[in-house]
Order: C-alpha cells, then structure tokens, then sequence
C-alpha cells in the first residue's frame, strides 16, 4: 500500500463545478504540499499545510492531522484549472512522499 | 530570476554512456533535490541536499551521483546509463535547507536510453 493515497484518480467536470480531491496518508508527518503540474509538464507549488486551512483564490487546501487526511478545494471550476494535482508530505528528514496524481479535466 | 533552471530538456543516450543533468537556482535557496517521474508512479526522490557540501540519498538513489560545490548548482549524474532510467527528471529547491518551504521545480528533462 502506498504512503500516500489520492482519489480520485482521474476527475472530469463541467466549469463551474465545485472540486474536491483529497489525499490520505499513512505516516506521520510535518508538512503537506500540493502542487499542480500543468498539461505541458511544469510543476508549480500551489500549498504547504502543516495544520488547519488556507485559501488562495478560488483554491482552498485543508488538511486535519488526526485523521491524516488533506483535501483540496476548487470553487467555480475553469477549463484553466485541467491539471495533474499532486499531493506530497514530508514524514521526517527533508524527504517527501509523493501521491500518484490526480488528473482534473474540466470542460466549458 | 530565473528560478530553476534544468538542462537538457530532451536527451537520448545509449546503454552505458554517461551524463550529467543540470540544475542551478538564483534563489540562494539551501535546499536542492532531484525526482524521477515514470508513468503510474508519483515523482520519486533520488537525491537531495541541505547546503553546499551536503548531500543525502533519496528512495531511488542507485544509479545516480550528485554533488553540491555551491548553493546555486546540484548536477545529477547518471555513470553508466540504463534503459531503466528512462525517466523525467526534476529539479526542485526551497528556502532554507527544509522542505517545508515552498518548493520551486525546474521545467524537468526528459531522458530516453535506448
């Protein structure tokens, strides 16, 4: 079983939808991250949580500790939004565990 | 600021030659690490380092040498290339010399052995 688990795998919506995709892990950990790797292959980091929530612009990443359990939220989907979200954590060291990805697609 | 420079972008090589991936940041940013990203599989972290003259394996380190003789560089060099690190590499640094600042990627390498 993988350290980190992300569900869905895959997400299709129509723009304007309301988005969740949420990652579970199975260790400890300090830090979370969630990045966004766009259709032509970049990274960019989009959160780092080590308790609680945050929001940036229409992206909101909460993440409860206890239950080791992150989600990521996408209010008022966009065709701009279809990515590849990757969840990360960082159970000790300076190493991260990555998820495998969830790939959102969203149509007009 | 660039940011993250990786280079090559695109490389081919044979069964057993040799090469070195490039990878500087103009952030003064401590921390520096490379992944491999295959099909099916999340980004995997082959090296990292905490500061110049620092470095430390990663989960899929065989294979690969790095060294860190400055903050701004951390080459990534593959000995004796094998069709098994036929891969997308990425670089990534953060502030300091953790990983629980916000991390930067380079535009990634894609490298084929044939």
């Amino acid at each position: 079983k993988n350290e980190v688990e992300q569900s869905p795998q895959n997400l299709t919506a129509q723009e304007g939808e309301f988005i969740t995709i949420n990652c579970s892990y199975s260790v400890g950990i300090s830090a979370l991250h969630w990045l966004q790797q766009h259709p032509g292959g970049g990274i960019v980091s989009l959160f780092m949580l080590s308790s609680g929530k945050k929001k940036h612009g229409r992206l909101i990443a909460t993440i409860n500790i206890q239950e080791k359990h992150s989600s990521l939220h996408i209010t008022a989907s966009h065709p701009r939004d279809s990515a590849v979200y990757i969840c990360a954590v960082k159970p000790g060291a300076q190493k991260l565990v990555f998820g495998q990805g969830t790939r959102l697609t969203i149509n007009p | 600021n660039a940011g993250v420079t990786q280079t090559p972008k695109f490389q081919v090589l044979k069964t057993g030659q040799s090469m070195t991936l490039q990878c500087a940041q103009d952030m003064n940013h401590e921390y520096m690490s490379w992944y491999r990203q295959d099909p099916g599989m999340g980004l995997r972290l082959i090296h990292y380092s905490v500061g110049a003259g620092i470095t430390d394996q990663g989960e899929v380190p065989n294979g690969y040498n790095v060294s860190r003789s400055t903050t701004e560089d951390f080459p990534l060099r593959l000995l004796s290339a094998a069709p098994s690190q036929t891969s997308v590499y990425f670089c990534a640094s953060a502030r300091g010399g953790t990983v629980t600042g916000e991390l930067f990627f380079g535009e990634g390498s894609r490298l084929t052995v044939l």
